[in-house]
């Protein structure tokens, strides 16, 4: 079956770029989304990607594809204190009624 | 994107008890899901809420349990059912608004915990 999987945690100090990465075994996978979680919080959708995109760009946010490999980061520039939450990568397809399949998480710890 | 409304947002149930949590989009959806979020972990699929017929369930998961209701395009009601401590996780709601490309979006969530 599908499967997406992130590493498990992150720190990275105020100021500097992070990057979280992803991988998923579902070659059909059509939208790769990040979705981010605060503490008490709901998912908050951050962005997402169209399995036909190489990269999409918004604001401090960079998400870039690569469909051969199966392997999806998201690069967080000038990480602020804000950004640190619980950022889950998720892929859905057509062909599974659009339902997500989500990573495990990574953790994203902003130090000052 | 569409205004996702879910109620209550947290409640502490007595074991052996149901509660139904609603969830509201301010629009009509063509999609309507339910997720279950465990302490700790990940989200797991629950259902997929189909309007005017039958929720379509993943694996473990059963409508005794968890019966789910879609009565429009825009309101669908979740019910935990004869509720455990393993109940306990927080309880999510998701849409897919209309149109093409539309990309998937979360309520708040419910979170639920079971003395």
């Amino acid at each position: 079956g599908e499967d997406v999987e992130q590493s498990l945690f992150l720190s990275v100090r105020e100021g500097d770029s992070s990057v979280i990465n992803c991988t998923y075994t579902d070659s059909s996978s059509t939208y790769l989304y990040w979705y981010k979680q605060e503490p008490g919080a709901g998912l908050q959708l951050l962005t997402y990607i169209f399995s036909n995109m190489d990269m999409k760009q918004d604001q401090r946010l960079t998400v870039l594809l690569n469909k051969k490999d199966k392997h999806l980061s998201l690069r967080i520039a000038d990480t602020q204190t804000g950004d640190s939450a619980i950022y889950f990568c998720a892929e859905s397809n057509p062909d599974s009624s659009y339902k997500l399949i989500f990573g495990s998480g990574t953790r994203l710890l902003v130090r000052p | 994107s569409a205004v996702i409304s879910q109620k209550p947002s947290r409640d502490i149930c007595q074991r052996g008890t149901s509660l139904t949590i609603q969830c509201q989009v301010d629009s009509q959806v063509t999609m309507m899901f339910w997720y279950r979020q465990q302490p700790g972990q990940s989200l797991t699929l629950i259902a997929t809420a189909n309007q005017g017929s039958e929720a379509t369930y993943e694996s473990g998961f059963v409508i005794d349990k968890f019966p789910i209701s879609r009565p429009n395009l825009t309101f669908s009601t979740l019910t935990v059912s004869n509720m455990s401590p393993e109940d306990s996780s927080i309880y999510l709601c998701s849409v897919v608004s209309q149109g093409a490309g539309q990309p998937q979006h979360f309520g708040d969530g419910t979170r639920l915990s079971i003395l």
